[in-house]
């Protein structure tokens, strides 16, 4: 069963850095995955693909601060330069024969 | 630009039916995989039903009980909804795909309209 897990929980200080972690389910270490952001009270946002070798293309207008990685089934979210703006909630979402699945979601405070 | 324009959310109650619609605009609507996509108040995103090319998908809670079509002559997307529960309260989105390798992403969304189910 293809699986999304993320920590319900993360925080970081202004004007540092974090990584965000998405763990695929056994058997799917080499799909992709997308992120995705959500502020409070808005909908969601698109901000990268990333593929199991770790590239990754962002969306228009995702800032350079952003960026993915990849290890294993783990699929990862960096943001530098933590500004107010990122305190949000970041979602992976991965794909297969027709389904889309989500994580759990990441909330990210930024203290 | 996209735009993804969401419609038709409201209060029904407990086995009553409704239809979302989605007016899309800014690309070719015909040559996307469109996706709807819900948020319980305070929870989780959760994927309820794509469509692409001639397929339809669903998630299995609402298997049987939802359907998703599109008007490509109308630009227009949509979520038929029987069978509603208290459940299936909340923000329903919808998302067009990206393309080629980036099918499966949810590039684009809407702003969401609510629908919530109670007596």
């Amino acid at each position: 069963q293809l699986v999304l897990t993320q920590s319900p929980s993360a925080s970081a200080s202004l004007g540092a850095s974090v990584k965000l972690t998405c763990t695929l389910s056994s058997g799917h270490s080499t799909y992709a995955i997308a992120w995705l952001q959500q502020q409070p009270e808005k909908g969601p946002r698109y901000l990268m693909k990333v593929n199991s070798d770790g590239s990754h293309t962002k969306g228009d207008g995702i800032p350079d601060r952003f960026s993915g990685s990849s290890s294993g089934a783990e699929r990862h979210l960096t943001i530098s330069s933590l500004q107010s703006e990122d305190e949000a909630d970041y979602y992976c979402q991965t794909w297969g024969s027709g389904i889309r699945v989500f994580g759990g979601g990441t909330k990210l405070s930024v203290l | 630009e996209v735009q993804l324009l969401e419609s038709g959310g409201v209060l029904v109650q407990p086995g009553e039916s409704l239809r979302l619609s989605c007016a899309a605009s800014g690309f070719i609507f015909s040559s996307f995989g469109m996706n709807w996509v819900r948020q319980a108040p305070g929870k989780g995103l959760e994927w309820v039903s794509g469509i692409s090319g001639g397929n339809t998908y669903y998630a299995d809670s609402v298997k049987g009980r939802f359907t998703i079509s599109r008007d490509n002559s109308k630009n227009t997307l949509y979520l038929q909804m029987s069978s509603l529960r208290a459940e299936d309260t909340a923000e329903y989105y919808c998302a067009k795909e990206g393309a080629g390798t980036d099918t499966g992403t949810h590039r684009d969304w809407g702003q969401g309209t609510l629908v919530t189910v109670s007596s």
